[in-house]
């Protein structure tokens, strides 16, 4: 079983929908990223938290430490949202280091106009 | 200045060739990181610099080769690469290297070893 598991894998959206995308993970952790990924490869990090919720314009993202689970959610959807998202989440290895990120297997969207 | 630079955005190599991948910033961050990611697969992590000094190397062959000579630049050398070695080569970097600093990605470099 992956340490990080996000779903659905793939997620075909039409304009304007909300969406959720859902991350879990199973090692203790010190905080968990949000990234997107356009084709062409540029990687932009999105949130990084560590409890509650945090907003930016149509995204949110949340996170419960005692389940274990986060969810990223864009509202209003648009086709420049379609890219990969990715969790992934740091843990207290390496003394605490960047290093040790363990990353989700992403979740392809696309938005159709 | 929040962006990672990363030149060139395309390699084609041979696999006698030396070539070099570069990456820049100067957001004043003292951790930068080398990271391989093959298509559809998530990003795998290769080197970390801390301070200007190798504090993490995952076991990458040693026809990779990095290079940190300063604190805004982070180079990586490649000699004799197989084709398999073909992938997106990313750049990071985050303030001091803890897990729970935001990380800046650069664009990548595209690399295909013939």
């Amino acid at each position: 079983k992956n340490e990080v598991e996000q779903s659905p894998q793939n997620l075909t959206a039409q304009e304007g929908e909300f969406i959720t995308i859902n991350c879990s993970y199973s090692v203790g952790i010190s905080a968990l990223h949000w990234l997107q990924q356009h084709p062409g490869g540029g990687i932009v990090s999105l949130f990084m938290l560590s409890s509650g919720k945090k907003k930016h314009g149509r995204l949110i993202a949340t996170i419960n430490i005692q389940e274990k689970h986060s969810s990223l959610h864009i509202t209003a959807s648009h086709p420049r949202d379609s890219a990969v998202y990715i969790c992934a989440v740091g843990t207290l290895n390496y003394g605490g280091s960047q290093g040790n990120l363990i990353f989700g297997k992403g979740t392809k969207l696309s938005v159709k106009p | 200045d929040t962006e990672v630079t990363q030149t060139p955005k395309h390699l084609v190599m041979g696999m006698t060739n030396k070539k070099s991948l570069k990456c820049e910033q100067h957001m004043g961050h003292r951790a930068m990181y080398w990271y391989k990611q093959k298509a559809k697969k998530p990003p795998e992590l290769m080197f970390v610099y801390s301070y200007e000094k190798l504090s993490i190397n995952e076991s990458v062959p040693s026809r990779f080769s990095p290079e940190c000579p300063n604190s805004s630049l982070l180079n990586l050398h490649l000699h004799a690469l197989q084709p398999e070695d073909s992938a997106l080569y990313l750049c990071a970097s985050s303030r001091t290297g803890v897990s729970y600093e935001k990380l800046f990605f650069g664009s990548g470099t595209q690399l295909s070893v013939l």
